[in-house]
């Protein structure tokens, strides 16, 4: 089974701060993690991905993620918030054992103030 | 030429109708998704096929019905629903098992 927790499900940053949107995530199986970014009416586009590779996942748009192993997390993270980083964002676990299934968490909306 | 391709992008029906969603994939890949996302709940996977072939249902009323003529296409149609149906039906497409989703726009659907 798989599973994952995204804390808060409303994160709100000034222009410039520091982004940290956190993800835990739980796997019977060395997992693969994911965040996705959501704009309003649009699907779903990857920001970034670790497959067991490097634990410092460098994205898109500057975004960048850890992955943790003995914390069984993977926080997504920006050095300084832009205002078209407002989105919501999605984390996702993929274990072996579960063919073809994402499960995603809730998500957290961030919202950037000027 | 986006990755994923869905239409109709808005679509609104009663009880009654019957509907199809459409979705498209321009990336050569094996496996293509059904996804309900509804406000304030998780994204709910529906349907997965793997090179044509369904390999899960999540316990998905019947008035669901997924189609996959190719590997290409993947259609969902719908008939007799309830406005508790009312959400964004995404497609994805993937490589393989656990390669990553690439998401179309989704179709907002609202049943009245």
């Amino acid at each position: 089974a798989q599973s994952v927790t995204q804390l808060g499900s409303h994160v709100s940053v000034s222009e410039g701060a520091l982004v940290l949107l956190r993800c835990n995530y739980s796997s019977s199986v060395p997992p693969y993690l994911f965040w996705y970014v959501q704009y309003p009416n649009q699907g779903l586009q990857l920001l970034l991905k670790y497959t067991s590779a490097a634990t410092l996942v460098k994205g898109i748009n500057g975004f960048e993620a850890e992955f943790k192993k003995s914390e069984t997390s993977f926080h997504l993270t920006k050095p300084s918030a832009h205002m078209s980083d407002a989105a919501e964002y999605f984390c996702a676990v993929s274990g072996a054992g579960s063919n073809y299934k994402l499960t995603f968490g809730k998500g957290t909306l961030l919202t950037v103030n000027p | 030429e986006t990755g994923v391709t869905q239409t109709p992008r808005h679509l609104v029906m009663g009880m009654t109708n019957k509907k199809s969603l459409k979705c498209e994939q321009h990336l050569g890949h094996n496996a293509m998704y059904w996804y309900k996302q509804s406000a304030k709940k998780p994204l709910e996977l529906m349907f997965v096929y793997s090179l044509e072939e369904r390999v899960e249902n999540n316990s998905v009323p019947s008035r669901f019905s997924p189609e996959c003529p190719n590997s290409s296409h993947l259609f969902l149609h719908l008939h007799t629903l309830q406005p508790e149906d009312s959400a964004l039906y995404l497609c994805a497409s993937s490589q393989d098992s656990r390669g990553s989703a690439f998401f179309g726009q989704g179709t907002r659907l609202t049943v009245v």
